[in-house]
């Protein structure tokens, strides 16, 4: 079972360039999650989406966008991407809100 | 606003036992994680509190005091493995999970 699975692993950006994370998951979670990780920072909570068709803010979502036209896909776009967005993106789903988070791998993304 | 505070760094010998102390303040609660990452990792989740009281899950436990806002997480017989980060997050009133930066475990020999 392969779970949750992000792609790409890594990768470096030039600022100004757009680029979208790709998040899928075989579980039929209904909820999932984008999160960036930086050091002293925790994990902050970028944008959700509790069920299919529906998607929300977090704590972080300015620069951001996703869409959630599926159960299993749940992508992240940067539209033009700014060196403060060099960061450690997860990818999370569970099956509800309230039930345990299960992260990918993450994507290692640097924006020079 | 919403808090989470959680050491920053502990260090603990091998075999020995430790406990890591997680304090709150959120709008609501709905209960509180308990997740591991080694360097370079995911977080992978270790335990769930939503009533008082202390959950033991082999060498792991974490204890939850609603009205203190605390939780802690026990590890006995420390093995070089947890070498890890722990991270506490607290699920608010919007059901929304609340992360605590993580406290860096460093296993000695």
């Amino acid at each position: 079972t392969a779970g949750i699975t992000q792609a790409p692993t890594s990768q470096i950006l030039a600022a100004g360039r757009s680029m979208t994370l790709r998040c899928t998951q075989d579980m039929r979670h209904n909820a999932m999650y984008w999160y960036r990780q930086d050091l002293g920072l925790g994990l902050r909570l970028i944008h959700y989406s509790n069920t299919a068709g529906t998607t929300g803010k977090g704590e972080v979502p300015d620069g951001y966008s996703v869409s959630r036209a599926n159960t299993d896909d749940f992508p992240l776009t940067l539209a033009s991407a700014v060196p403060s967005q060099t960061s450690v993106y997860f990818c999370a789903s569970s099956d509800s809100p309230s039930n345990e988070q299960f992260f990918g791998p993450g994507t290692r993304l640097t924006v020079l | 606003g919403q808090n989470i505070d959680q050491p920053t760094e502990m260090t603990a010998t091998e075999g020995a036992i430790v406990q890591i102390n997680c304090t709150y303040q959120t709008s609501g609660f709905n209960g509180l994680f308990w997740y591991q990452q080694h360097a370079g990792e995911a977080p992978t989740f270790l335990s769930y509190n939503v009533l008082d009281g202390l959950e033991e899950k082999g060498r792991f436990s974490s204890f939850l005091s609603r009205s203190k806002g605390y939780s802690y997480l026990l590890l006995k017989e420390l093995q070089m493995k947890d070498s890890a980060s722990y991270l506490c997050a607290v699920t608010d009133s919007n059901y929304q999970l609340i992360w605590g930066a993580g406290t860096k475990l460093i296993i000695k020999p």
